[in-house]
């Protein structure tokens, strides 16, 4: 079966520190990634939609500075929390997919707290 | 835009009861429509994936249907069992990234 690996699974750290969370897929080749957060007791929410080489698109209300992705290959994507505080707190899960009509497939996600 | 409605929020049930969760969705426009699980503080666990052509799919105690033109689906528990009180989310992809409906919080009482 397709295995989305997310790493790490949990961050704490100060505010103002940059945070950097990785989403892998290992047993296939993912076109494009997604990063979804979550608050507790909540939904899933889109953040991002990443194709391989190519900018991020950003969901409404989702600052593009303050969330960096990178989707360098066709493996691997990255998400940065930049200069984190504390309401950036809560739970990122990553997604990857091979092609447009295929399922995704999710990461364990990361609780990521700032303090 | 693609909205995802799930029915209840939350349900409580003894040992041993067959249960249905709802979903529903405003575009039939669909590739497939996915179940998941979530525990509290965990990701998510892919359940059963239908495909916009199929009808079900099934899975152990686990049954889930679609019907894409009226734009729902039921998740269908057989014999619950406390182990499986979890969160319960209903998501479907079209040509947008998956869009998630709210959750069925599920508890199981032994």
């Amino acid at each position: 079966g397709a295995v989305v690996s997310q790493h790490p699974s949990r961050v704490i750290c100060k505010s103002g520190t940059s945070v950097k969370i990785e989403c892998r897929s290992l047993d296939f080749q993912a076109t494009t990634m997604f990063w979804y957060r979550q608050f507790p007791k909540k939904s899933l929410m889109l953040m991002a939609t990443s194709n391989e080489g190519s900018k991020a698109t950003y969901e409404q209300g989702v600052e593009k500075d303050k969330f960096l992705i990178n989707h360098a290959s066709l493996t691997l994507s990255t998400l940065t929390v930049t200069s984190a505080h504390p309401e950036d707190s809560s739970f990122y899960i990553c997604s990857a997919r091979r092609v447009l009509n295929q399922p995704q497939h999710f990461g364990d996600g990361t609780r990521l707290s700032i303090l | 835009k693609q909205e995802v409605t799930q029915i209840p929020a939350a349900l409580s049930v003894p040992e041993g009861e067959n249960l249905v969760l709802n979903c529903s969705f405003t575009d039939s426009a669909i590739y497939n429509l996915q179940w998941f699980r979530q525990d509290p503080g965990k990701g998510l666990t892919s359940l059963l994936l239908i495909q916009s052509s199929q009808r079900e799919q099934t899975s152990g105690r686990l049954n889930a249907s679609l019907d894409k033109s009226s734009g729902r689906s039921t998740l269908y528990i057989a014999a619950s069992q406390p182990g499986d009180s979890a969160t319960y989310l209903c998501a479907v992809s079209g040509n947008t990234p998956l869009v998630f409906g709210k959750g069925t919080r599920l508890s199981v009482i032994a």
